[in-house]
């Protein structure tokens, strides 16, 4: 099974960017679709977006579109990018395996999740 | 969107004895591959979460004999046949039939 390992900057001010990225280790990183999944305090988890091997993306209609997911396969990484953030994007942000390919094994595996807060 | 409602909330458990969770799903999760898109997943504290049972139900690797999962139409429970210490956590259910996946509210386990 797949190994996730999620980096990025935890404490930023309004307006900033967040930027996490998310490298996948061992099992078979051609064979899903990656996700991001946040989980503000006190709250219910909420999933971001998902991207595919090729690059196409979906995005949680609920949420303002200020999300960016993208995917490097060489490096066996992907990414997260959110603009213009404000205090209501603090939380904790958890990069997850997604939606397989036929034949591929079932279920997500989830990295070890990123605090990030935005406070002035 | 699908919306998955989890009961009970809070499931404060003696070591030893059977725990149910109950995730209901405002439509059904069968995908026209058979299989019904919903999974759970344990997140003990201070960690993320894992995966216990996918496809409804089907245990995941290296998750222990006591978990299992049932589905009845649109309702899926999570059966614990043996409660034990390190079985404390919230668990929660998602599902993936759409494209946007959505989470029950979690149930939070705790030792009586």
């Amino acid at each position: 099974q797949e190994r996730l390992h999620q980096w990025g900057a935890g404490l930023l001010k309004p307006s900033e960017t967040l930027s996490l990225t998310c490298a996948v280790s061992g099992g078979s990183f051609s064979r899903y679709s990656w996700r991001w999944i946040r989980q503000a305090p006190g709250q219910g988890l909420e999933w971001i977006g998902e991207v595919s091997q090729t690059g196409s993306t979906n995005y949680n209609p609920s949420l303002k579109s200020r999300f960016a997911i993208s995917i490097d396969t060489s490096k066996k990484q992907f990414s997260l990018n959110l603009t213009s953030v404000t205090v209501a994007d603090t939380a904790v942000y958890y990069c997850a395996r997604g939606r397989r390919v036929v034949g591929a094994a079932a279920g997500s595996y989830w990295g070890q999740g990123n605090l990030v807060t935005v406070s002035s | 969107d699908i919306v998955l409602t989890q009961s009970p909330l809070s499931l404060p458990v003696t070591p030893g004895e059977p725990a149910s969770i109950s995730c209901r799903s405002s439509q059904s999760l069968l995908h026209t591959d058979g299989h019904n898109y919903l999974d759970w997943y344990l997140q003990k504290p201070g960690k993320s979460p894992q995966l216990l049972i996918y496809l409804g139900s089907n245990r995941a690797s290296g998750v222990p004999d006591r978990f299992s999962g049932s589905v009845s139409g649109t309702d899926f429970i999570l059966k614990i046949s043996g409660v034990e210490a390190e079985d404390v956590g919230v668990y929660f259910c998602m599902q993936a039939l759409q494209t946007v996946i959505t989470f029950g509210q979690g149930t939070r386990l705790d030792i009586k």
